[in-house]
């Protein structure tokens, strides 16, 4: 079946611009993570989402940040007035649920570069 | 503070060799530790976890990977490399302050390169 995915693959903006990017999780899932992996690192948690509602969204970094999925399938990560320290993959995972016994699927990630 | 650490940047095997990647991990209280591999331009695939029981456990393409409490280790094995492992490996712990979810910290990343 199809796995998470994640649009646009890249995204070029200059520094001071809105970005969103979008994800799309496995028909099912209910639960949905968001990640950022920057260069040479693994990547860091950023909000998590249980259907609608985020469950936890202690990672996000400041309010330039911030995630929704209104109908508990797709998501959006909206990104404000974005610094050049926004550059960075931002990664998608979905599972079917919460426990230890539900891993995640990761989508292909976003390249966000901000010049 | 939870983290896990890979100290290799890089691990260099030849095919047929058996290849480890070490990660240690700093979790107060019993730990679910996972791996995962990423290949290039692709997500980051699961490939096992601990979680209780056997301290060796099996996952996808021939890996395993070995819980030692007291050394606070979960290193990955294969006991014969192929070329096409050739990949970037993630260990990660879940939080357990997360609240009943797989809030999911992440090493560093161990790049490793299976030679011909």
């Amino acid at each position: 079946g199809a796995g998470v995915s994640q649009t646009p693959s890249n995204k070029v903006t200059e520094k001071g611009k809105y970005v969103e990017l979008r994800c799309d999780p496995i028909s099912g899932h209910t639960a949905l993570y968001w990640y950022r992996q920057s260069l040479g690192q693994g990547p860091e948690f950023l909000i998590y989402f249980q259907g609608t509602g985020a469950a936890d969204d202690s990672g996000l970094p400041n309010d330039r940040f911030f995630a929704v999925r209104p109908e508990g399938s797709v998501s959006t990560l909206k990104i404000q007035r974005t610094e050049r320290g926004d550059s960075a993959v931002y990664l998608c995972a979905s599972s079917l649920g919460t426990g230890t016994g539900h891993e995640q699927y990761f989508g292909p990630g976003t390249r966000l570069t901000v010049t | 503070a939870q983290s896990v650490a890979q100290p290799e940047d890089q691990v260099n095997v030849a095919e047929g060799n058996p290849l480890t990647v070490k990660c240690t991990y700093s979790v107060s209280g019993n730990p679910y530790l996972f791996w995962y591999v990423q290949y290039p331009n692709r997500g980051l695939q699961f490939l096992l976890k601990y979680i209780t029981g056997d301290n060796l456990v099996k996952g996808s393409y021939g890996f395993e990977a070995e819980f030692n409490k007291s050394q606070t280790s979960f290193h990955l094995k294969k006991p014969s490399a192929l070329v096409s492992d050739s990949a970037l490996y993630f260990c990660a712990v879940r939080d357990r302050f997360s609240g009943g979810y797989n809030k999911l910290i992440f090493g560093a990343g161990t790049r490793l390169a299976v030679h011909p």
